[in-house]
């Protein structure tokens, strides 16, 4: 099993539609989660962090479920410019920083 | 402008020749990172450094070699060992978790 994996999609949808993404990670020791953005050959850029409370940035809502291993992304009101690959990224437990990048899940928002 | 830049954007190599992929950064972090990404998939940990003078091998280290003589740069080293080099190639640094991609080097070796 992949320590982070991912649909890849993609996932195409109109402007102004809701879209969500999950991600699940097999080890449970992990304790620090994200959600990058990378654009096409382009380097990934951190979108935001996911706490165990569940935060919003925008229209952007991660949420962690620790029980069950995963983490979601909620894109509201979706743009043309969010078209992009969305990676969910978790920190190897018990290895200092490092950190374990899914595969990606790539959006295509349509006119 | 704080951040971190790579250089060249693209190279290109013959089989069998050693390349230097440049990362440098201003951001005063301790940390930085080397990873791999192919087409299609995650990024891959080659290396990292978590201080000056020091530095471990990531997953896929085979074939590669680093240095961190100074905080603000990190040079990789592609061998001649390295089956299959070509790859989009991007460092980072970071402070705790959070990680920071320099622009990337896309590395074709024919």
């Amino acid at each position: 099993r992949k320590e982070v994996e991912q649909d890849p999609g993609p996932f195409n949808v109109p402007e102004g539609a809701t879209v969500a993404f999950n991600c699940t990670y097999s080890n449970s020791a992990s304790q620090s989660f994200f959600w990058y953005r990378q654009d096409c050959r382009k380097e990934p850029k951190l979108l935001m962090s996911v706490y165990s409370s569940g935060n919003e940035d925008g229209r952007f809502t991660a949420q962690l479920n620790r029980a069950s291993q995963y983490i979601s992304l909620l894109i509201r009101d979706s743009k043309l410019s969010d078209s992009a690959t969305y990676l969910c990224v978790v920190n190897k437990a018990n290895a200092g920083n490092m950190l374990t990048f899914g595969g990606g899940t790539r959006l295509m928002v349509k006119p | 402008d704080g951040g971190i830049t790579q250089s060249p954007k693209y190279l290109f190599r013959k089989e069998g020749q050693n390349v230097t992929l440049s990362c440098e950064q201003n951001l005063n972090h301790d940390a930085m990172y080397w990873y791999r990404q192919d087409p299609g998939q995650g990024l891959r940990l080659i290396y990292y450094s978590q201080i000056v003078n020091d530095f471990q091998k990531g997953d896929i280290a085979e074939g590669y070699s680093v240095s961190r003589e100074k905080k603000e740069s990190f040079p990789l080293t592609v061998t001649s060992a390295q089956k299959n080099p070509t790859a989009f190639y991007l460092c980072a640094s970071g402070y705790l978790y959070e990680q920071y991609f320099g622009p990337g080097t896309r590395l074709t070796v024919t």
